[in-house]
């Protein structure tokens, strides 16, 4: 089945740029999706299709695909963004049709 | 603008079976799939299935298969998700959440706000 790989962390001061990471076979052939987990809270979608974003997420949640490595950049990040983000491929192929990331924790220092 | 209500925390015995409720408002239920994810304490989101409630079409993970059963009631515009054979490993937070899609791509999106399922031996 397609694997995909986060680092298991990211730390970050206020205001600098957060780069998280998500690593699968060609998987610039594929859409993805993110997903922020606030502690207690259920996942929301920042980021859709590569680099679209819902109504209501700020301009600062960016995201790019190609090769076999997909980027989610968070710039001038806020205390607010500390979260756990999954990356998200669908794949009709896989036994799971939703395949997410391991996903990576940001710390705001 | 969709919104997902989950069924409350539950505790089970092991060898037993659990049942979750997904009560969705705000939009036309038989437009939209809805998936179940689960998480563990400490772990990742992994998809278990999901059922098309118009045409009652489900799909899900071949390891749940046998155990899980997904079903929809479009007249009270609810979902469900009913595990059975629980056993220790099954401890953990159920979310359903709406399908949505385009030409390339399924993504989920809103999630209910997810039952605790706690199997005790």
């Amino acid at each position: 089945s397609y694997v995909l790989t986060q680092p298991p962390s990211v730390s970050v001061a206020p205001g600098q740029t957060a780069r998280i990471t998500c690593g699968g076979n060609k998987i610039g052939s594929n859409s993805v999706h993110w997903y922020q987990q606030k502690p207690g809270q259920a996942p929301a979608v920042v980021v859709y299709d590569d680099s679209d974003r819902p109504s209501g997420i700020p301009e600062r949640f960016s995201g790019s695909n190609s090769g076999n490595t997909a980027t989610l950049t968070i710039s001038r990040v806020e205390a607010g963004d500390e979260a756990d983000y999954y990356c998200q491929v669908w794949d009709s192929s896989s036994d799971h049709f939703y395949v997410f990331g391991t996903g990576t924790k940001v710390t705001v220092l | 603008q969709v919104q997902l209500v989950q069924s409350g925390a539950e505790v089970k015995k092991s060898g037993s079976s659990v049942k979750v409720s997904c009560k969705a408002s705000g939009g036309t239920f038989s437009n939209y799939a809805i998936s179940w994810v689960r998480q563990a304490p400490g772990q990742g989101l992994e998809w278990m299935g999901g059922i098309i409630p118009i045409v009652g079409t489900t799909h899900s993970a071949q390891r749940f298969q046998g155990r899980l059963t997904i079903s929809a009631d479009g007249s009270t515009s609810t979902a469900y998700m009913d595990l059975s054979g629980l056993r220790s490993e099954d401890t953990a937070v159920y979310y359903c959440a709406r399908e949505l899609y385009n030409n390339s791509s399924n993504w989920l999106d809103p999630w209910g706000q997810g039952t605790l399922v706690t199997v005790s031996t």
